[in-house]
């Protein structure tokens, strides 16, 4: 089956510096991407998303990068905060289901 | 913004006991999911349903799990006999198309003891 896995499961940055999470999946066939901050004791939220046509989308402070060669993602988040401490998921689209990966735990230094 | 609400957010059961897990998706979707998280794992999924019937389940979902929706607003997932392993948060998700834009509920924590 599919597997997406993260490439760190931690991740300590100072607040104000810029963060970067990756993000790596096997299923070349998968078209749609979704990044999720999941906060403790909550279910994940939502980030931001990408089709496979994309190489690149942008958001509030967070950016989104798709290597298809190389089947990688990554999250970029620009000056960091507090509250965007959490764990990060990656998940990918296959059939009606997404696969996610274990996740990488963000943590912003004051 | 519209939200998933799931409740409880805590269920302590005794294994072999039967659980329900109760869901309300956000109004306008028309897909729902139920995916399971055990502790420090990663997000599993269980079960897509639309249509009023199950579209897509994982190895996970075997006799002992089922789901309903039985008015227009609830989607709940029954858990027959519940074991240890079953112990989970267990989230609901739904979304207006085919795997597009998932909302994800707070969850429940399932205590299986």
């Amino acid at each position: 089956g599919e597997s997406v896995g993260l490439h760190l499961p931690t991740l300590s940055v100072q607040e104000g510096d810029n963060s970067i999470i990756n993000c790596a999946y096997s299923n070349s066939a998968s078209d749609y991407f979704i990044w999720y901050k999941q906060e403790s004791g909550k279910g994940p939220q939502f980030i931001i998303d990408i089709r496979s046509n994309m190489d690149k989308r942008q958001g509030q402070r967070v950016t989104v990068l798709l290597n298809k060669t190389v089947k990688h993602l990554s999250l970029q988040i620009a000056a960091t905060q507090p509250g965007d401490s959490a764990v990060y998921f990656c998940a990918e689209n296959s059939g009606n289901q997404f696969y996610f990966g274990t996740g990488t735990s963000l943590t912003v230094i004051p | 913004e519209p939200e998933v609400t799931q409740t409880p957010s805590h269920q302590v059961t005794q294994m072999g006991q039967e659980v329900i897990l109760r869901c309300v998706p956000i109004s306008n979707h028309l897909y729902f999911y139920w995916y399971r998280q055990i502790l420090g794992q990663k997000v599993e999924f269980l079960v897509s349903f639309y249509n009023n019937e199950i579209s897509e389940k994982s190895e996970i979902f075997d006799d002992q799990f089922s789901v309903e929706r039985p008015d227009g607003s609830n989607f709940t997932l029954k858990i027959r006999s519940t074991k240890l392993e079953d112990s989970a948060m267990y989230f609901c998700a739904s979304s207006t198309g085919h795997g597009y834009g998932y909302t994800f509920g707070s969850g429940t924590r399932l205590t299986v003891v």
